[in-house]
């Protein structure tokens, strides 16, 4: 089955300045890679996902990559703010399930002002 | 939209206690997801319902768990009996048909003494 791991456990930035979070996955047909992010006291929120047949996608100040051959994804945050800081969590589906996600452990986002 | 309602938000419970947690997804949605977080073993899926219909409760960890949903606005995750190491914030999470874009409500933090 799929294993999803993701690095660094804690991230701590400058304001203004660029955060990125990795995850690799162990399932070569894995085909949809979402990341949420979790505000203390909330539920996890979709921020970005890619699909397999691309390789990034862009959303304002967050982008994701996508290298299948190595098997990992990336979460980028440009421009970081004090209300980026939160937990960030990758995912990636269990075999070939159309509905069950394995997340990563997260990664706690910090932002210093 | 009001997204995924949950309730209560924070259960106290003492051990040998039937708990019940429910949850009202995103209208329209036909897929329903409940989840459990904790520190040891991150996110994990219990169950999911598609079209109010359990078709995979392999993540439920033992028979004290059950879940239901009589209709399509409506779910229940009740733990009897309930044990310390249950506490755990639970979410739910509801998603349209579309593969993965799950939308996760605020949760409900239990704790059991």
């Amino acid at each position: 089955g799929e294993n999803v791991e993701q690095h660094p456990s804690t991230l701590s930035v400058q304001e203004g300045d660029s955060a990125v979070i990795k995850c690799t996955y162990s399932d070569s047909a894995s085909n949809y890679f979402p990341w949420y992010k979790q505000e203390l006291g909330k539920g996890p929120q979709l921020i970005i996902d890619i699909r397999s047949n691309v390789g990034e996608k862009k959303d304002q100040r967050i982008a994701v990559t996508l290298n299948k051959t190595a098997k990992h994804f990336s979460l980028h945050i440009t421009e970081t703010q004090p209300e980026d800081s939160a937990v960030y969590f990758c995912a990636a589906p269990w075999m070939d399930s159309s509905y069950k996600l394995i997340f990563g452990s997260g990664t706690r986002l910090l932002v210093r002002p | 939209d009001a997204g995924v309602i949950q309730s209560p938000r924070h259960e106290v419970t003492e051990m040998g206690q039937e708990v019940t947690l429910r949850c009202k997804p995103i209208s329209g949605h036909n897929s329903l997801f409940w989840y459990r977080q904790t520190m040891m073993r991150g996110l994990e899926l219990l169950i999911y319902f598609n079209n109010n219909v359990p078709i995979d409760d392999s993540g439920m960890p033992e028979d004290r768990f059950s879940a239901k949903m009589p209709n399509a606005s409506f779910s229940t995750l009740k733990i009897q009996p309930s044990e310390p190491r249950d506490s755990a914030v639970y979410f739910c999470a509801s998603s349209y048909q579309t593969y993965y874009e799950q939308y996760f409500g605020p949760g409900t933090r239990l704790t059991v003494t």
